[in-house]
């Protein structure tokens, strides 16, 4: 079964720090995804990766960047934290064409104080 | 871009009764259709999707869905609720637009079953 794995579930930050989420997935799968969840925002797309050492931004990407060295691993990094970052961080994986669903992981929790 | 709307953002239903979750979206061409479901403190799981063929697509816990082209719809359904159903519903869509991997979330819809 697909396995989508975010190394926290929860994290407090404060503010100027700098933030590492990582996103494992065993599924070989060529893209992934990291969004943001808010309440009555729905999901946004922060970056996403199509091949390895590969990104491309998505609707949200300030303040943001990637890193995907491993074509398994998908890491967020969030150069100088802020308070108007506290929110759920959701990663993704995609098989195939986008008539595939994603797999997403359980979430990361981020909360900066 | 596409969007996607899901104008109830809140569902409050009694156990044991029908529920239907609305979601529209804006494309004048083929998607790909999805409802995920998120439970409290984890990420989303598919409930079903709709790629082609038949319009009625049944998903798992009973939960269905039925698209319709002309109306760019694509609403949840279940004929009888359970507690368990309380959760966030999110419709999804992805197509063709460019990037065919990219895909375009509603708002979500909770859905509050009561005893």
């Amino acid at each position: 079964d697909v396995k989508v794995t975010q190394s926290s579930r929860y994290l407090v930050k404060r503010t100027g720090e700098k933030v590492f989420l990582e996103c494992v997935q065993d599924m070989d799968h060529e893209n992934m995804f990291w969004y943001r969840q808010d309440p009555g925002l729905g999901l946004r797309l922060i970056y996403f990766s199509y091949d390895v050492k590969m990104k491309e931004k998505g609707d949200i990407p300030e303040g943001y960047s990637v890193s995907r060295e491993k074509k398994e691993r998908f890491s967020l990094i969030l150069e100088s934290a802020s308070t108007n970052q506290t929110s759920m961080y959701l990663c993704a994986s995609l098989g195939g064409s986008g008539n595939s669903p994603l797999h997403f992981g359980n979430g990361t929790r981020l909360t900066v104080t | 871009a596409q969007s996607v709307t899901q104008l109830d953002s809140q569902v409050p239903v009694f156990e044991e009764a029908p529920v239907e979750l609305r979601c529209n979206y804006s494309s004048s061409v083929s998607v790909y259709l999805f409802w995920y479901v998120q439970y409290p403190n984890q990420g989303l799981q598919l409930l079903l999707k709709y790629l082609s063929g038949s319009t009625l697509v049944k998903g798992i816990n009973g939960f269905e869905a039925e698209f319709n082209k002309s109306q760019t719809s694509f609403h949840l359904r279940k004929p009888s609720v359970h507690i368990s159903d309380t959760a966030e519903y999110f419709c999804a869509v992805s197509g063709p637009l460019g990037n065919f991997n990219k895909f375009y979330f509603g708002s979500g819809t909770k859905l509050n079953v009561k005893p």
